[in-house]
């Protein structure tokens, strides 16, 4: 398996508090994502990293911010939990932007 | 209307029969495309990638590309219990370095 961890695995949060969720790899590879998954949804991109500092928006960033100051952590927060943000969030990460993307195990996350 | 779609499913098939997958795009700037298994519970990992059109074998799965109808698809020969779960068709963005995922397929192999 790629070398890509997340935590915490799981978390129950109430509404308007702000949550942070933590990917670390050992691969050093460049490219790091974040994405949602949600019934009927498939995978959903929120943000991903192209190099330490540089990141972009996906397709559902609204309420979500990123951060890589270290190529090898990419962390995700949600300044204000909301319900509709009561998801499975997977980080991935690429070698060559996009290509062979290899996830991490997965977070659950409530939003109470 | 999603760049990329997958019949939601659930597609059922007997056990050692084909089972055929099947992805549209909507960009025709897409020039790869990823197929991804899912089992319950876990994360995606990656099973084949194709990029070129025609035919693309590994082992039991075969990926097939049609860019001028815009269609993906992945057959699995033999199917096997242990080949149910849900399977992710994405596309590569052309120039963006993100892929753009279906819904997802979800295939029971019935014993």
């Amino acid at each position: 398996d790629a070398g890509i961890t997340q935590s915490p695995r799981h978390k129950v949060t109430e509404t308007g508090t702000p949550v942070t969720l933590r990917c670390h790899q050992t691969e050093n590879h460049r490219y790091m994502y974040w994405y949602r998954q949600d019934p009927g949804h498939g995978l959903r991109l929120i943000h991903y990293s192209y190099g330490v500092k540089d990141t972009d928006k996906g397709e559902v960033s609204d309420g979500y911010s990123v951060s890589r100051s270290k190529t090898e952590d990419f962390l995700l927060t949600l300044e204000s939990a909301t319900s509709s943000q009561t998801s499975v969030y997977f980080c991935a990460i690429s070698e060559s932007g996009g290509f062979e993307e290899f996830f991490g195990p997965g977070t659950r996350l409530t939003v109470l | 209307q999603k760049e990329v779609e997958q019949n939601s499913g659930p597609l059922s098939v007997p056990e050692g029969a084909i089972a055929s997958l099947n992805c549209t795009y909507s960009d025709r700037g897409s020039q790869s495309f990823f197929w991804y298994r899912q089992y319950s519970g876990k994360s995606p990992e990656l099973i084949m990638f194709i990029y070129s059109n025609g035919d693309k074998e590994d082992g039991r799965f075969t990926a097939q590309l049609n860019k001028a109808s815009q269609y993906v698809s992945l057959l699995i020969r033999d199917s096997q219990p242990s080949d149910s779960a849900t399977y992710l068709c994405a596309g590569l963005i052309q120039g963006a370095q993100k892929l753009v995922f279906g819904q997802g397929t979800r295939l029971t192999i019935n014993p």
